[in-house]
């Protein structure tokens, strides 16, 4: 069965600090992992997209990593904001001619001042 | 850049009423379009897939007798909670897809709608 786990399920963290969130998903043949954040009350914006054939992916503060051998991916955010508080959730999608996405439980972060 | 619209951004309806909530794609064509449902601290459940010209393809639970999509254009699609009980207050998420050159393609999410039946 096609799934996508993301850690943890909640984290709270302090303005300025930098935290990791994971995903591992079992999907195959896999095409693409995105990472998406939502705004509460808000449709999911997307930060990175990443093919099977690319390991790392950097917009702004946020790296993302992919490991397609282990089906593991990381979301890296640096000097973090109040703004960062809402729900990253990471998205695979299979093979070309899958249009559909299967979306990860997501992790819901809270930056403190 | 790519834009998805959608009206309202909230609803209430009294149960037993219809709502209709609209899904715009402002500077692209779609001929895919997509329908979530978000319930609180859970992730976006796919309840269908909205093709233009042809009827929805509703994933597996999801009735579509009570969740009517229309996708009359390539710029939009509809879906219309039919008979809403309090149950089905939720938030409710479209996507529409773009195509790019080769196979690749990418879904662009609308900022959803918050659904709540009294």
């Amino acid at each position: 069965k096609n799934q996508v786990e993301q850690s943890p399920q909640s984290l709270i963290i302090l303005e300025g600090k930098n935290c990791t969130l994971q995903c591992n998903y079992t999907v195959s043949p896999f095409s693409n992992l995105r990472w998406y954040k939502q705004d509460t009350g808000r449709g999911p914006v997307s930060l990175t997209i990443m093919t099977f054939s690319e390991n790392t992916k950097s917009n702004g503060r946020y790296t993302a990593t992919l490991d397609a051998d282990t089906k593991q991916s990381s979301l890296h955010i640096t000097a973090s904001q109040l703004s960062d508080s809402a729900s990253y959730i990471c998205v695979v999608s299979g093979a070309s001619g899958t249009y559909k996405y299967i979306f990860g439980t997501g992790t819901r972060l809270k930056v403190l001042a | 850049g790519a834009v998805v619209s959608q009206h309202p951004s909230w609803v209430i309806c009294k149960s037993g009423t219809s709502v209709k909530i609209e899904c715009r794609s402002l500077d692209f064509q779609a001929t895919t379009m997509f329908w979530y449902r978000q319930f609180p601290k859970q992730s976006l459940m796919l309840m269908a897939t909205s093709n233009e010209g042809s009827k929805a393809t509703y994933e597996q639970g999801v009735e579509k007798d009570k969740f009517l999509i229309n996708h009359a254009s390539l710029t939009l699609s509809t879906l219309t909670v039919t008979s809403a009980h309090p149950e089905d207050s939720s938030f409710y998420i479209c996507s529409a897809m773009r195509a790019y050159s080769g196979s690749s393609y990418e879904q662009y999410f609308g900022p959803g709608t918050r659904l709540t039946v009294t």
